[in-house]
C-alpha cells in the first residue's frame, strides 16, 4: 500500500496567520491517466471529515479560496492563509491513485 | 440533497460480528458507489470497502478475510458486516459516496456510527 506521511503532526497557529501542511507519498501519484489523484480533508471536532482540495489543486465546492493546494509526483502541500477559527481540526491527504486509497496521518491545527 | 447516515448496535462483544447500514437519499445506489471508511478513536483514518453501482464489491485486504457489504437497492441500503470482531476495532465507522466525473471516492459522508467492541 502507499504510505502517505504528513508534517508537521501538530501546527500552532495565530488567527489571521498562514500555514503550510506537507504530504509526501512513498510512490508517485501520477495515475496512467495523466491524473494525480491526491486530495485534503478537514475534519473538524466532533465531526465527519469534509472535502477540501481534490486533484491536487481544485477547491471543492463552498470551500473558501484561503485554501490552495500544489504540488506534483510524490511531495504535496496545502496552504492555509488568513487562519479562521472554523480551520481548526485535523487535516488529512489522501490518495486514491493506487488501490487500495490511503491516507495520510493528519496534521492538527491548532491555536498558539 | 446527498445524504448518508450510519447506524448500528454500538456495542460489540469480542469475537462477535458487527452489522451497520448506511442508508442514503438524494441519489440512487445503481449510479454511485458508496465507500466505508473506519476512524479508531484519536486515529486516522482507513479505507474498508466499497459497494459499487453495479453491485460489484472490493475490500481492504487488510479485513477482506473478515469483511463483507452487501445492498438493498429498493430500501437505498447498503450493509457492511464484519466478523471476529476485537477492540482494536473499535472506531467511528463512516460510509461515503464518490464522485465518478470527478474520479473523488469520498466526496460526501455520513455522520458517523461509533462502535466500541467490549465485553
Amino acid at each position: 500500500d502507499v504510505l502517505m506521511t504528513q508534517t508537521p503532526v501538530s501546527l500552532p497557529v495565530s488567527l489571521g496567520g498562514q500555514v503550510s501542511i506537507s504530504c509526501r507519498s512513498s510512490q508517485s501519484l501520477v495515475h496512467s491517466d495523466g491524473n494525480t489523484y491526491l486530495h485534503w480533508y478537514l475534519q473538524k471536532p466532533g465531526q465527519s471529515p469534509q472535502l477540501l482540495i481534490y486533484r491536487v489543486s481544485n477547491r471543492f465546492s463552498g470551500v473558501p479560496d484561503r485554501f490552495s493546494g500544489s504540488g506534483s509526483g510524490t511531495d504535496f502541500t496545502l496552504k492555509i492563509s488568513r487562519v479562521e477559527p472554523e480551520d481548526l481540526g485535523v487535516y488529512y491527504c489522501l490518495q486514491s491513485t493506487h488501490f487500495p486509497p490511503t491516507f495520510g496521518g493528519g496534521t492538527k491545527l491548532e491555536l498558539k | 440533497q446527498v445524504q448518508l447516515k450510519e447506524s448500528g448496535p454500538g456495542l460489540v462483544q469480542p469475537s462477535q460480528t458487527l452489522s451497520l447500514t448506511c442508508t442514503v437519499s438524494g441519489f440512487s445506489l445503481t449510479s454511485y458507489n458508496v465507500h466505508w471508511v473506519r476512524q479508531p478513536p484519536g486515529k486516522g483514518l482507513e479505507w474498508m470497502g466499497r459497494m459499487r453501482y453495479n453491485g460489484d464489491t472490493s475490500y481492504n485486504s487488510a479485513l477482506k478475510s473478515r469483511l463483507s457489504i452487501s445492498r438493498d437497492t429498493s430500501k437505498n441500503q447498503v450493509f457492511l458486516k464484519m466478523n471476529s470482531l476485537q477492540t482494536d476495532d473499535t472506531g467511528t465507522y463512516y460510509c461515503t459516496r464518490d464522485i465518478p466525473h470527478l474520479a473523488l471516492w469520498f466526496a460526501y459522508w455520513g455522520q458517523g456510527t461509533l462502535v466500541t467492541v467490549s465485553s
